[in-house]
């Protein structure tokens, strides 16, 4: 079983849907969490950290439920220059201090006009 | 101020080769970690660099090498390459060893023929 799981779609909208995906992940002891958007043959860039209160940037609204070991991406009136791949990613620190990000293998979203 | 960099950008080599890759970091950033990412997957955590020394390592056979300067540039070396190693090489920085925000590179194309 991988560490993190997405769906990796496509996901096929049209322009002003809203979209969500989810994500889970399998370590109790991962300590942040995160999502980020690569677009084709690009970086992946952050999109924005999650955190279990919730959090929304815009359109965008991120949520974590430590519970179910579980993670939300909600996209309100989805773009066309929203079509990328959204990675879930989380962030597990050793008692070193040093932290390593998992990445789940991204969900692939699609706004067609 | 320029973000991370990364050469080359485009590499082909054929099987048993060895190669080299290079990173800058982003200005007042010390840390480097560099991931690989295959075709339609997400990026695999190989090995993180701080202070010149290697300081945690993913689960990538000893073929996977690097070394980090004095001036936090950094260097992954793979030995006797193999068809499965051609994917995107990436390389992300961050600053200190605690701050969770790593901004990635451009990353280098690797093609093992």
């Amino acid at each position: 079983r991988k560490e993190v799981e997405q769906d990796p779609g496509p996901f096929n909208v049209p322009e002003g849907a809203t979209v969500a995906f989810n994500c889970t992940y399998s370590n109790s002891a991962s300590q942040s969490f995160f999502w980020y958007r690569q677009d084709c043959r690009k970086e992946p860039k952050l999109l924005m950290s999650v955190y279990s209160s919730g959090n929304e940037d815009g359109r965008f609204t991120a949520q974590l439920n430590r519970a179910s070991q579980y993670i939300s991406l909600l996209i309100r009136d989805s773009k066309l220059s929203d079509s990328a791949t959204y990675l879930c990613v989380v962030n597990r620190r050793r008692n070193t201090g040093f932290q390593k990000l998992v990445f789940g293998t991204g969900t692939r979203l699609l706004v067609s006009p | 101020d320029a973000g991370v960099t990364q050469s080359p950008t485009h590499l082909i080599k054929t099987r048993g080769q060895q190669v080299t890759l290079r990173c800058s970091p982003k200005s007042g950033h010390d840390t480097v970690s560099w991931y690989q990412q295959a075709l339609g997957q997400g990026p695999q955590f190989i090995f993180q660099y701080y202070e010149e020394e290697e300081r945690q390592r993913g689960n990538f056979p000893d073929r996977f090498s690097g070394h980090q300067f004095p001036n936090y540039s950094s260097e992954l070396n793979v030995n006797a390459l193999l068809l499965g190693d051609s994917a995107l090489y990436l390389c992300a920085s961050s600053e200190k060893v605690t701050k969770e925000t790593q901004y990635f590179g451009p990353g280098t194309r690797l093609l093992v023929l």
